[in-house]
């Protein structure tokens, strides 16, 4: 089955100790993504990546890294979580950065920084 | 910088009524997408629109967009329960870099729909 995995889906942590979230793609997609979602602001893009060693800052990539070592892996790293770091992450792959591409969204990792 | 605004907000409308959502944004783009998100849930995709005067209808939904007017609309036709969610308008934001291009997505604050009996 296609799809977009994140784990862990759910994760609480205290401020300072570092996590990553993992995403993994299966369907050969060039594109990949991270977005947090805030209530009231909607997804806001933190990283993103156009293929293997490609990588740029998204609007809010402050507090984050990212690494796109395989085509199909693209973890999100928080080397110091703080507070404002709560928020719901949802990772993105699409088959090309442009065209027609539907981005596919994984099913979110809800991380709570105490 | 471009902006992408929905509204309303919130819509709470009963079954069987129509209702329009609209989607604005402030720099000139070619391409629109509407998403869904269920409570709890990712977000799937529910309409490409790649052209000014681009219609799509899936079921009760109906979307348009008008590049000229840089305004997308969803339009919710005797709405039932099941279309209860928030829905999300994005819209591509070109990105020239020195030797590639890419796009983003840049995507509104959502509309959460409520339908009630």
């Amino acid at each position: 089955e296609a799809q977009v995995t994140q784990n862990p889906r759910y994760l609480i942590t205290v401020t300072g100790k570092k996590l990553t979230v993992t995403c993994s793609q299966n369907m050969n997609h060039e594109y990949m993504s991270w977005y947090r979602q805030d209530p009231g602001l909607g997804l806001r893009q933190i990283y993103y990546s156009m293929n293997v060693e490609v990588t740029d800052k998204g609007d809010v990539p402050e507090g984050y890294k990212v690494s796109r070592k395989e085509k199909r892996n693209f973890p999100l790293i928080l080397e110091s979580p703080s507070p404002n770091q709560t928020s719901l992450y949802f990772c993105a792959s699409s088959p090309r950065p442009r065209g027609t591409d539907t981005q596919y969204f994984g099913p979110g990792t809800r991380l709570t920084v105490l | 910088e471009l902006k992408v605004e929905q509204n309303p907000l919130f819509l709470s409308m009963q079954e069987g009524k129509n209702y329009t959502i609209y989607c604005n944004y402030s720099t000139t783009s070619d391409r629109l997408y509407w998403y869904r998100q269920d409570p709890g849930k990712s977000l799937e995709s529910l309409f490409v629109l790649l052209s000014n005067g681009a219609v799509k209808q899936e079921g009760r939904l109906m979307a348009s967009l008008d590049t000229k007017a840089r305004l997308s609309t969803l339009h919710i036709t005797a709405a039932v329960h099941d279309l209860s969610a928030t829905y999300f308008c994005a819209v591509d934001g070109h990105i020239k870099h020195d030797f590639y291009n890419t796009d983003k997505l840049i995507f509104g604050t959502g509309t959460r729909l409520q339908v009630f009996p």
